[in-house]
């Protein structure tokens, strides 16, 4: 019974193309979140819904959008992807008050050629 | 604007030894929470403490056990008698009271702990 799921686990692809990724969480939080994490481990928040609005846009690229069609999932699209974009994204959801953890997904490795 | 310092890049210990992780935060909110999660290498993120800014009463889960002090905005986390399954990146991490009702939390960098058998 997997808590906060995404698809796909790792992702290659080439300068240029566009992708999504995909999560669901099933804890009936009504907070999601992207990360994105880099090779030094910084951990950044980019986007955050709450009941599906759009409640922290933090300052990322305009090639990436993301899409929450219910409480319970928020997919993250990117286009024209650039070599800068390769790290891990993680999902991640709470019931978006502030003294609630973060229940994160297992990440998606995206790797840029 | 809220902040989590972690100073410590890396430690390195061998196996038994205690360890300490530093975490030192800044907020102008009278409330906030304090959070640890770690990551061990397989990648995923596990929550392991939350810590109210009205309660500085530490806290002892098995081997781990947090030390919070309000007066130096500290939240340190000690692991007593380190086994090699401790390895892992621990992130520090701030939730402000105030913001709006909504969540935004701020992580430290981590700091990567490696067990040594």
């Amino acid at each position: 019974d997997t808590a906060v799921s995404q698809t796909p686990k790792y992702l290659v692809t080439q300068m240029g193309n566009d992708k999504s990724i995909k999560c669901e969480q099933n804890l009936g939080h009504d907070t999601m979140y992207w990360y994105k994490q880099d090779s030094k481990k910084f951990l950044k928040i980019m986007f955050s819904y709450n009941n599906k609005e759009l409640i922290i846009n933090e300052t990322v690229p305009n090639r990436f959008s993301p899409k929450s069609p219910d409480k319970a999932h928020l997919n993250l699209h990117i286009n024209s992807l650039e070599l800068g974009d390769s790290a891990v994204y993680f999902c991640a959801s709470s019931q978006g008050r502030p003294n609630q953890p973060q229940h994160f997904g297992d990440g998606t490795r995206l790797s840029i050629l | 604007a809220q902040k989590v310092t972690q100073a410590q890049t890396e430690i390195s210990v061998v196996e038994k030894e205690d360890v300490t992780l530093d975490c030192v935060y800044e907020t102008r909110d009278t409330t906030y929470y304090l959070f640890w999660y770690k990551q061990p290498p397989s990648g995923e993120l596990v929550f392991l403490i939350r810590r109210n800014s009205f309660d500085e009463q530490n806290e002892i889960s098995g081997r781990y056990s947090w030390n919070f002090q309000k007066s130096t905005s500290s939240f340190n986390f000690t692991i007593t008698a380190s086994q090699v399954v401790d390895s892992a990146v621990y992130f520090c991490a701030l939730s402000e009271g105030n913001s709006g009702g909504y969540q935004k939390v701020t992580f430290g960098t981590g700091t990567k702990l490696q067990v040594i058998p």
